[in-house]
This record gives C-alpha cells, sequence and structure tokens, in this order.
C-alpha cells in the first residue's frame, strides 16, 4: 500500500503549517511522523496520530480523519525547516511502509 | 542516552556483497525488534528489514527480498544486515533503528543511527 504526502509545503515564520499524509489503510493503522533536518538521521516527532514525545515541542501535532492523517506546526519556527515523514506497516506490524516525504520551507 | 553506531559500509561493485553492522548501548537490545532503513541520495526513506527481538522472526522488503539477510547478536548488542548481489540502486545511507513499541504492541522507529553509506557502482 502506498502514503502520499505532499511533496513541498512553504510557510512564513509564526505561521501554521499542514502538512498531509494520505493512505488507504489509515482508517485502520497508525501513523507516525519523523523529521529530518539537513544531513541529520530522521527523528520521531508523533507516533500513534497524535501522541508526542515528551522531548518534541508542543507546537507539533497530529489529527487524523479518515484516509488522512495531517502534521500541525503551529508558529513555525526558522527551525522547523526540514523533510518530514509520514510512516505506516500493516496490521503485523512487519510490512512498513514511508509517504515520499514533504519539504516544509519556512519563508 | 540510547546510541546506536553503524559500520561497514564502503564502495563496492554490482554483485559484490557487504555486511553492515551496528552496534547498540544504553538500552535492553534483546527486548526491542531491530529494522534497517535505508535512503538513496537525495531521496526518501525505504524501509528495508525488521527482526523480531523474541523469536528472530524476519521481514523484508520486496526489493531486498532473497538478497538481503537480517540478524542480530544479542550477547554483542549488535545488528547486521548481510546485503548479496548489490545492484546499483541499493546504493544509499542506511541506518539502524530501534523499533520501540507499546504496551499494546504498536511500534515506531526510535531512535535512528547515523548511517553508514554504501555505494555500488562499477
Amino acid at each position: 500500500y502506498e502514503l502520499t504526502q505532499p511533496p513541498s509545503v512553504s510557510v512564513s515564520p509564526g505561521q501554521t503549517a499542514r502538512i498531509t499524509c494520505s493512505g488507504d489503510v489509515l482508517p485502520k493503522e497508525f501513523v507516525y511522523w519523523y523529521q529530518q533536518k539537513l544531513g541529520q538521521a530522521p527523528v520521531l516527532i508523533i507516533y500513534k496520530d497524535r501522541e508526542r514525545p515528551s522531548e518534541i515541542p508542543e507546537r507539533f501535532s497530529g489529527s487524523s480523519s479518515g484516509t488522512t492523517v495531517t502534521l500541525t506546526i503551529s508558529g513555525v519556527q526558522a527551525e522547523d525547516e526540514a523533510d518530514y515523514y509520514c510512516q505506516s506497516a500493516d496490521s503485523s506490524g512487519s510490512y512498513v511502509v514511508f509517504g515520499g516525504g514533504t519539504k516544509l520551507t519556512v519563508l | 542516552e540510547v546510541q546506536l553506531m553503524e559500520s561497514g559500509g564502503r564502495v563496492v561493485r554490482p554483485g559484490e556483497s557487504l555486511r553492515l553492522s551496528c552496534a547498540a548501548s544504553a538500552f535492553n537490545f534483546e527486548e526491542y525488534d531491530m529494522s534497517w532503513v535505508r535512503q538513496a541520495p537525495g531521496k526518501g526513506l525505504e524501509w528495508v528489514s525488521t527482526i523480531n527481538w523474541n523469536d528472530n522472526s524476519t521481514s523484508y522488503a520486496d526489493s531486498v527480498k532473497g538478497r538481503f539477510t537480517i540478524s542480530r547478536d544479542n550477547t554483542r548488542n549488535s545488528l547486521f544486515l548481510q546485503m548479496n548481489t548489490l545492484r546499483a540502486e541499493d546504493t544509499a545511507l542506511y541506518y539502524c533503528v530501534r523499533r520501540d513499541y507499546d504496551s499494546r504492541g504498536y511500534s515506531w522507529f526510535d531512535p535512528w543511527g547515523q548511517g553508514t553509506l554504501v555505494t555500488v557502482s562499477s
């Protein structure tokens, strides 16, 4: 199965960025979000659609509706410029798929 | 601090083999599923393989099935990826990743190592 993300999203500092991830399996399976800054390894920022690790700033949030899951970054900062990937798995957790990634540009 | 340190990446020719290693520290390695995820230059993330903590069962992406073998040595806190019959399209940065999980068995990738670069070129 596939997960579809927009290739790019651009916002000005202080605005809200929304990055979507769509897939037919998403009503049944959770989505996880990773942030990858230039030259760095990915970092988990959202798990199980909307849970946030304690070290991740509160401006990062997740939501889901039907076949679409959304990563929202409120009050975007320059340091949020990065690639963002959604990820899901089959019901057994054995087979994993990533979305194609979304490049967030902070204008 | 949990750490994952990959090694073994280098330049190889098409058809050759290579073995990647990942040294884990600061967590109970034997209690976690472990995975390899790769990223071709300028491209997105691609899951490669996962090995179960309990029964060493394995799963692979279709793109590597039959050519790659994942394994682990819990006595050495180490994860491995044996890559055979390498192709140009296997060129990528290979990340070693822990699969963290909750009480209901849902899992996610955290943390990630810094990666080791495999280049397949004639």
